[in-house]
């Protein structure tokens, strides 16, 4: 089945550094989505990508969907504290509502004040 | 974006028993979606649910284990059977409407 791969599995950085994480997937995904996720909390999306190439920011976040269609990276710039949490990519194979979403293992982002 | 409202947020269970978790959207969808989300763990795909079918089930879950129901348009509910403490997870709706948007999730302790 498929699968998608995230990484880094964590990371520890000082405030006001860049970020960036990416997912690579082991078959063609049509829709990539980037969520965050605060303890006690469902997911939150962030970002939603459906072309292949498309590159999309939401402040200071901006992810892009990779070329082949099997990869996408989010980058971070400027992180502050709030910015702790658990981001997640996810891609689903399909367009519609009834398309299924696989999610990547997480990315555990800490920040050193 | 969808509001999507689960209930309970939290509970304690003692092993043996059924819990349902209650998912309400504040919006027509036509499939629902239930997670699973083991301590530390990402998200897992339970089964997908339309209105007015059986729901769909992905590989590892059974309807008699985790029987859903989807009466209408905006609600739908998931029910954890004979529970026992691998059961311990956070269960999570969701709606797709080209994206994916969650409910807070229900936090389920088996003891």
């Amino acid at each position: 089945g498929q699968q998608l791969n995230q990484s880094p599995q964590s990371m520890f950085i000082q405030e006001g550094e860049d970020v960036s994480m990416n997912c690579t997937s082991s078959s063609i995904f049509n829709t990539w989505l980037w969520y965050k996720q605060d303890p006690g909390e469902g997911p939150v999306l962030l970002i939603a990508l459906y072309k292949a190439g498309e590159l999309t920011s939401n402040g200071r976040l901006t992810a892009q969907f990779g070329i082949t269609r099997k990869d996408s990276f989010l980058n971070i710039s400027a992180s502050i504290p709030s910015d702790v949490g658990i981001y997640f990519c996810a891609g689903s194979a399909g367009y519609s509502s009834a398309s299924k979403i696989i999610f990547g293992s997480g990315t555990r982002l800490s920040i050193r004040p | 974006s969808a509001v999507i409202s689960q209930k309970p947020s939290r509970d304690i269970c003692q092993r043996g028993t059924s819990l349902t978790i209650q998912c309400q959207v504040d919006s027509q969808v036509t499939m629902m979606f239930w997670y699973r989300q083991q301590p530390g763990q990402s998200l897992t795909l339970i089964a997908t649910a339309n209105q007015g079918s059986e729901a769909t089930y992905e590989s590892g879950f059974v309807i008699d284990k985790f029987p859903i129901s989807r009466p209408n348009l905006t609600f739908s509910t998931l029910t954890v059977s004979n529970m026992s403490p691998e059961d311990s997870s956070i269960y999570l709706c969701s709606v797709g409407t080209g994206s994916a948007f969650f409910g807070q999730g229900t936090r389920l302790t088996v003891v």
